[in-house]
């Protein structure tokens, strides 16, 4: 069965630096999502990206993000400079259609110490 | 803004239980509603999707029902079994993009 993966698993980086999660979606998937979540708390969403552009982004979601799609199969979520609160799993997810089941990945543990 | 409660926080059950978690919701102005399951360390599984249109869904022993008007969906799980233990997530779609989830159901079932 199909379905989304992403690296590294485990991310350490320390604060200031940059760095570049990487997913690959489901391959007829044309919807494709960030989501975080914070150790003990909710999962939350960052954005979506749609024909190579985002089509809606959270508050969290500020300059210091920025998505790519490099390639046919690459979805990248890149941090440009991390602090310490940015320190989550990270869930890149991606659906067929707009309104279709969203896909989960298995997440990328980053830690900003 | 949307918020997503589910209750209860936790649940544990014996072996062969049925039992129901709840999620309710705030704006029921809903596209759809989603559950997942959540193993620890781990990513999401979808488990079910309910277009606001549609009453339940059902999948083997999972069986999910929304009433959007009254912004609530419950998860019924027949005959529990160990495998089960998990924490289940519900998310709704608005009519953007983006799914806004629960806190989860931390659900353990004893053998």
């Amino acid at each position: 069965e199909p379905e989304v993966t992403q690296t590294p698993s485990h991310q350490v980086t320390q604060m200031g630096q940059e760095v570049i999660l990487r997913c690959v979606p489901i391959s007829n998937h044309l919807y494709f999502y960030w989501y975080r979540q914070i150790l003990g708390q909710k999962v939350e969403f960052l954005v979506s990206f749609y024909n190579n552009e985002i089509s809606e982004k959270s508050e969290i979601f500020d300059d210091q993000f920025s998505v790519e799609r490099p390639d046919g199969s690459n979805f990248t979520l890149k941090i440009r400079s991390t602090k310490l609160e940015d320190s989550a799993m990270y869930f890149c997810a991606s659906s067929e259609d707009r309104g279709d089941t969203q896909y989960f990945g298995p997440g990328t543990r980053l830690t900003v110490l | 803004k949307q918020e997503v409660t589910q209750i209860p926080a936790a649940l544990s059950v014996p072996e062969g239980e049925n039992l129901v978690l709840n999620c309710s919701f705030t704006d029921s102005a809903i596209y759809n509603l989603q559950w997942f399951r959540q193993d620890p360390g781990k990513g999401l599984t979808s488990l079910l999707l309910i277009q606001s249109s549609q009453r339940e869904q059902t999948s083997g022993r999972l069986n999910a029902s929304l009433d959007k008007s009254s912004g609530r969906s419950t998860l019924y799980i027949a005959a529990s079994q160990p495998g089960d233990s998990a924490t289940y997530l519900c998310a709704v779609r608005e009519y953007g993009n983006k799914l806004v989830f629960g806190a989860g159901t931390i659900l353990r079932v004893k053998s």
